[in-house]
């Protein structure tokens, strides 16, 4: 079955780029989430990278995907403290009607 | 176009009690999806419905717990005799076509006491 692990924590200063990093086990895996969460709300979409991407960009968000080490990175350029959040990245399973989702990255913007 | 509408949002419920959580889907979203998450955690699939059918509910505890997605209405997680265990948060999404694009409502937070 799919496993997906993720860094508890980052903390970084408002400006600075922050990299949240992510496991992945399912090799066939044809596309991976990232989604974001805050306080007491429900999780927002953010972006989406198919298998046979190594890089996609989307304003001050680029995803990078190593799929021989299985490894998903969201970058988030000149974070703001409103990018404060706990960060999901989530696979698919074959049949693409489950995600299983990492535990979250909690990311604390300090200004 | 309005999101993927939860409701309640947060419901308490003594021991014993029954819960009822609903998801409204997008416009135009016959695939739903339900997520629990447990504090500190991340979602964890329970049930995947399509209009009238349960597609898959593999995630779905045995006992207690059940899932609907009627022709006409929201889809109904329903949560019978709670514990303090239920306590959670629940999340409801949607896609068109069960492909991509799935949306995640706000959630329902049940708090068992």
């Amino acid at each position: 079955g799919e496993d997906v692990e993720q860094s508890l924590f980052l903390s970084v200063r408002e400006g600075d780029s922050s990299v949240i990093n992510c496991t992945y086990t399912d090799s066939s895996s044809t596309y991976l989430y990232w989604y974001k969460q805050e306080p007491g709300a429900g999780l927002q979409l953010l972006t989406y990278i198919f298998s046979n991407m190594d890089m996609k960009q989307d304003q001050r968000l680029t995803v990078l995907l190593n799929k021989k080490d299985k490894h998903l990175s969201l970058r988030i350029a000149d974070t703001q403290t409103g990018d404060s959040a706990i960060y999901f990245c989530a696979e698919p399973n074959n049949a693409g009607n489950m995600l299983t989702f990492g535990g979250g990255t909690r990311l604390m913007v300090k200004p | 176009n309005a999101g993927v509408m939860q409701n309640p949002r947060h419901l308490v419920r003594r021991r014993g009690q029954e819960a009822r959580l609903r998801c409204s889907p997008m416009k135009g979203h016959s695939h739903v999806y339900w997520y629990r998450q447990l504090p500190e955690e991340g979602l964890k699939f329970m049930v995947y419905l399509q209009k009238e059918n349960i597609i898959d509910e593999s995630g779905m505890p045995k006992e207690r717990f059940s899932a609907e997605f009627p022709k006409e209405g929201p889809s109904i997680l329903r949560i019978q005799q709670v514990v303090r265990g239920d306590s959670a948060a629940y999340f409801c999404a949607s896609s068109p076509d069960g492909g991509i694009t799935i949306y995640f409502g706000e959630g329902s937070w049940l708090t068992v006491v």
